[in-house]
């Protein structure tokens, strides 16, 4: 089946420790997505690709970095964590504009020690 | 304003019961429409997309899109325990680029 896969499902940090985490997806989309989602909370873009083009959100922090070396895969790196960015991290995909359908992985869920 | 306001819940309903999600919105460009249901832990997952306004029915649910109203709402017939999800609606138009509005998301449990 075509999916959003995400790596790791869970991830552990310490404070300052880099992080990276993993997108890959089999959908052959050319728009892929970061969200932050905090407990109770929508998903909070943070950046897309489209295609290879990167849109930052204005008020997406520094810390928060992304790759995206080819069509199917997405990483999104974080710098230095702090406690605050203890967060389930989505990955998703579209075929193509933002009205399209937007798929999702499962996300990364992680913590910060 | 939020762009987009949806009751956080808790509902908790008994099974067979019909549910009644809704989210309101402030922006009148919005078009295009979407209900995610999302399980703890889990990615959401798409349930119902739907175009400007107008009703959609898939198996139990029905989307329903007022636009004059700004007001959208997703219906559970016949709901079973299954269903107990975190429901998400989002939201979107041609101007925005790639940038889906969300809601907070409801918490619904259906209880045997």
């Amino acid at each position: 089946d075509a999916m959003v896969i995400q790596n790791p499902r869970y991830q552990v940090t310490q404070f300052g420790k880099p992080v990276t985490l993993s997108c890959s997806q089999t959908l052959n989309h050319n728009v892929m997505y970061w969200y932050q989602q905090k407990s109770s909370q929508a998903p909070k873009l943070l950046f897309h690709y489209y295609d290879k083009d990167f849109n930052n959100e204005a008020d997406t922090p520094d810390n928060f970095q992304s790759r995206r070396p080819n069509t199917s895969f997405c990483f999104l790196d974080i710098r230095s964590p702090g406690l605050g960015d203890a967060a389930m991290y989505l990955c998703a995909t579209s075929i193509d504009s933002g009205t399209d359908t937007q798929y999702f992985g499962p996300g990364t869920r992680l913590t910060v020690l | 304003q939020k762009e987009v306001e949806q009751d956080p819940g808790p509902l908790s309903v008994p099974e067979g019961a019909i549910v009644s999600l809704n989210c309101t919105y402030s922006n009148s460009a919005f078009q295009y429409f979407m209900w995610y249901r999302q399980y703890s832990r889990k990615g959401p997952e798409l349930l119902m997309y739907t175009y400007s306004s107008g009703n959609k029915e898939d198996g139990r649910f029905t989307a329903q899109v007022d636009k004059s109203s700004k007001y959208i709402s997703l219906f559970i017939r016949d709901s079973q325990p299954s269903d107990s999800a975190t429901y998400l609606c989002a939201m979107s138009a041609r101007y925005t680029g790639n940038q889906f509005y969300f809601g907070t998301g409801t918490s619904l449990t259906v209880i045997p």
